[in-house]
């Protein structure tokens, strides 16, 4: 089984430019989610989605951050604009529905602002 | 008072040593605990997979899980050098799809 693939791996941009990522879930999985990690911590929920609902975007800043998972299956993540302190890895995941199913990441977008 | 507290290392043991990480919590409405082991440079990796309290064994790692004491510890047995990654412990609330709560993570290093 193919695993959540996301691109690109790597960003550099300077502050107060946009930029986007995108993922693609493990076929079938209808939950997905994106987190952010910064150097040293774990990861943090930014926005969990169901089919092409949110589910939960309570700690998405959203003054600068949007995501979309138009047709329910892969999904993009927006900054715009960006910060010095949005510099992180962008990670998402996806699991299946219906009952509790683990969460499969990919290996991330690593994010620096300039 | 953070909701999951994880010692962040770094963690040194020689090759076959046994290796405990652990990480507390606060909020008792976790019901599913999990660890992932990360390498640099990728994607946590999910390693074990716990409900309720118990332990679980799966090869040379063991998970526990205490409700009581709101703790919970993965143990490696017989460690390996390519065991050397940060391990994340996650946890959340509910029986559906719900977002995890992560540690900051343990970085382990095994020298041979």
């Amino acid at each position: 089984e193919a695993g959540v693939a996301q691109s690109p791996r790597y960003k550099i941009i300077e502050k107060r430019q946009s930029v986007a990522f995108w993922c693609n879930p493990i076929s079938g999985h209808a939950t997905l989610y994106w987190y952010q990690q910064i150097l040293g911590q774990g990861p943090k929920l930014l926005i969990q989605f169901q089919n092409n609902g949110v589910v939960d975007d309570s700690q998405l800043p959203k003054d600068r951050f949007s995501a979309e998972r138009l047709k329910g299956v892969d999904s993009t993540l927006k900054i715009q604009p960006a910060k010095l302190e949005d510099s992180a890895v962008y990670l998402c995941a996806s699991s299946l529905v219906n009952t509790h199913q683990p969460q499969h990441f990919g290996d991330g977008t690593r994010l620096s602002i300039l | 008072q953070k909701e999951v507290e994880q010692d962040p290392g770094p963690l040194s043991v020689p090759e076959g040593a046994i290796v405990s990480l652990n990480c507390t919590y606060s909020n008792s409405a976790f019901q599913y605990f999990m660890w992932y082991r990360q390498y640099s440079r990728k994607g946590p990796e999910l390693l074990m997979y716990t409900y309720s309290s118990g332990n679980k064994e799966d090869g040379r790692f063991t998970a526990q899980v205490d409700k009581s004491s709101k703790y919970i510890s993965l143990f490696i047995r017989d460690s390996q050098p390519s065991d050397s990654a940060t391990y994340l412990c996650a946890m959340d609330k509910n029986s559906g799809n719900t977002p995890l709560v992560f540690g900051k993570g343990t970085r382990l290093s095994v020298i041979a």
